[in-house]
């Protein structure tokens, strides 16, 4: 049972375009909320990161939009470029209980010239 | 990467012949994990650590054991590799400086192949 479900699978966007990739969870106990950013042969990095009593995170090109009643939370790829082209992951964390992340599913994103 | 190196990064074995990956770290962290990466889910939680000597399982910790001897070391052993272990491992720790916000710094993984 995959409690944090991540969508799409994979993602095409034109150099420029928005980029923008949906997670859903089931465990309201869940209160923090990290993006992980893969690229090929290496490992996951904490891209952008955001806790339920906020609905919006904005870190340059990258927003994070929250929204704790439907269970949701989006990443929004701003005016993306080549250089995003990696591997997206949403994950959740329950505070003070040891970092433990579950993971979503991943996003492939690729952005073409 | 600073902080986590992995060990071997590669390696091809044979079902049934035990399997270790080492993961050593220089940030002292109290926290160590191993996670394996496989298409469509995404990174699971396999066991983790948080001393030497205490570990704990995680979401899929079968045909797996860790083992934590000092604090800069955690060891995964699959005693019995099977085809279905075929993956990438990533160890991680806690991002300096920030303790219990699920903010993890993963090491450049060890490919396994069981055939």
């Amino acid at each position: 049972q995959q409690q944090v479900k991540q969508s799409p699978q994979s993602l095409i966007v034109q150099k420029g375009g928005i980029s923008i990739i949906n997670c859903a969870y089931e465990n309201t106990a869940f209160d923090y909320f990290p993006w992980y950013q893969q690229f090929p042969g290496k490992g996951p990095a904490l891209l952008i990161a955001i806790r339920p009593d906020v609905s919006e995170k904005k870190e340059g090109r990258f927003t994070i939009s929250f929204n704790k009643s439907a269970k949701q939370f989006s990443l929004h790829i701003m005016d993306s470029q080549p250089g995003d082209s990696a591997t997206y992951f949403c994950a959740a964390s329950i505070n003070n209980a040891g970092n433990m992340l579950t993971f979503g599913g991943g996003t492939r994103l690729m952005v073409k010239p | 990467d600073a902080g986590i190196t992995q060990s071997p990064r590669h390696k091809v074995t044979e079902t049934g012949t035990p399997v270790t990956l080492r993961c050593h770290q220089t940030e002292n962290h109290r926290y160590m994990y191993w996670y394996r990466q496989d298409p469509g889910h995404g990174l699971r939680l396999i066991h983790y650590s948080y001393g030497v000597k205490d570990t704990d399982k995680g979401e899929v910790s079968d045909g797996y054991s860790v083992s934590r001897s000092k604090t800069e070391d955690f060891l995964l052993t699959l005693e019995s590799a099977t085809s279905s272990q075929t993956s990438v491992y990533f160890c991680a720790i806690p991002t300096s400086g920030r303790a219990n916000t699920g903010e993890l710094f993963f090491g450049e993984g060890s490919r396994l192949t069981v055939l």
